[in-house]
Order: structure tokens, then sequence, then C-alpha cells
């Protein structure tokens, strides 16, 4: 299966900034998809990115708070802009290398805003 | 009724105990059951998957699948004290255009004391 490598592992960030979260692949892939994790909750799917078009955004998500870039097959980005303390969560990157959505995901970035 | 249900526990068994790990859902187009672990401050890792009715084993882990039911398990034997994480089960269903749609659990917290 793919191995994913996903940074920062966590961070602690001021409310109304922003923070990059970078997903690296270790080999190409069409699709890349980005989860939340918050606690007492199933994961939930933010967006899925598709290397030279737009991002595809889930109800409830919208590009202007989770811009996602997606440069190439084997990388993407995720930023969360004008933090607040409800964006305070774990983000997941994951690709499908299966073909049934059996997703590998990456480590997860634990973000706290305060 | 949300489309997957599953008991967050936490469930604490004694080591070489029998754990059973359940969940229900309600959407007859779901295709594939996965079961994936997340030890603390890790992404989840897949750790079974099955496509139709019936028993997968692998090792101490079995998992079922009654579609008839709209029930999944899995079945832990001789458990572990490295078997403590979260299981998180997990389904989808074809959305189209040669890609599916991934629904989650949220997860029951599993500890097994030594």
């Amino acid at each position: 299966s793919a191995v994913i490598s996903q940074k920062p592992s966590r961070d602690i960030c001021q409310r109304g900034t922003s923070l990059t979260i970078q997903c690296q692949v270790d080999s190409q892939v069409t699709m890349m998809f980005w989860y939340r994790q918050q606690p007492g909750q199933s994961l939930t799917l933010i967006a899925t990115a598709n290397q030279g078009s737009e991002a595809t955004y889930e109800s409830g998500f919208v590009i202007d708070k989770f811009p996602i870039s997606r440069p190439n097959l084997t990388f993407s980005t995720l930023t969360v802009s004008n933090m607040s303390p409800e964006d305070s969560s774990i983000y997941l990157c994951s690709v499908d290398d299966t073909g049934y959505a059996g997703y590998t995901f990456g480590s997860g970035t634990r973000l706290t805003v305060v | 009724q949300k489309e997957v249900e599953q008991d967050p526990g936490p469930l604490s068994v004694p080591e070489g105990a029998i754990v059973s790990l359940n969940c229900t859902y309600s959407n007859s187009a779901f295709q594939y059951f996965m079961w994936y672990r997340q030890y603390s401050r890790k992404g989840p890792e897949l750790l079974m998957y099955t496509y139709s009715s019936g028993n997968k084993e692998d090792g101490r882990f079995t998992a079922q699948v009654d579609k008839s039911s709209k029930y999944i398990s899995l079945f832990i034997r001789d458990s572990q004290p490295s078997d403590s994480a979260t299981y998180l089960c997990a389904m989808s269903a074809y959305s189209g255009a040669g890609s599916y749609q991934l629904t989650f659990g949220k997860g029951t917290k599993l500890s097994v004391i030594p």
C-alpha cells in the first residue's frame, strides 16, 4: 500500500491565523482525500483533490475556509484559514490504492486553535 | 438515523479475551465493509475488508458481514495489549465514474488489560 507523509504532525495556532498541512505520497495517485476527525465523531470528508482540477468540497465545507492545492500526482496541501477554536481537530489526508475505497491514511495533523 | 452506527465504548477486556466489535448500517448500497485500527496519535490503518456476506479470517481477526440484517462484526481472539486502539468500521458504495464513497462509524475504543 501507499506510504503517506503528512506534516506538521501537530501545531498550536492563534485564532485568526492560517495553517497549511502538507501531504506527500510515495506513488502517483489520481485522487487524494482530506478528512477531519473530531473527538467522538466519525471521520468527515472535507474534499477530494484531483490533480489538474478544482477540489470537490463536501456539504458544509467551502474553498475560502479550506483551500486545497494539488500541483502534481504525489502531493497536496490543505490550508485551514482564519482559524477559530472550533477548527481544533485532527486533519488527515488519504488515498485509495485499493479501488474500493480501502483508503490509506497519513498519520494526521493535530491542530489546536487558542 | 445515521447511515452507520457504532458503539463508541470504551470497551475494556482482560488479555486473552475474545473481543466483539459491531456496526449496523442502513444503506443497502454499501458493497465493501472495512475495519480500520487507529492507535493513539496515528492515522487509521486498514485492518480487513469484506465484500459479501459471510466470514473472513486473518490470523486472530475475523470479520463478519450479514447483509440481510445490515450488521457487521469484528472478532479478535486471544486479545493482546497491543490490540488496544480505536477500531472504526467503514463501508463504501459505488458513487459513479469508477469511484467509491466511504462512510465511517464513530469508532470503538478498546483497551486490553494485561
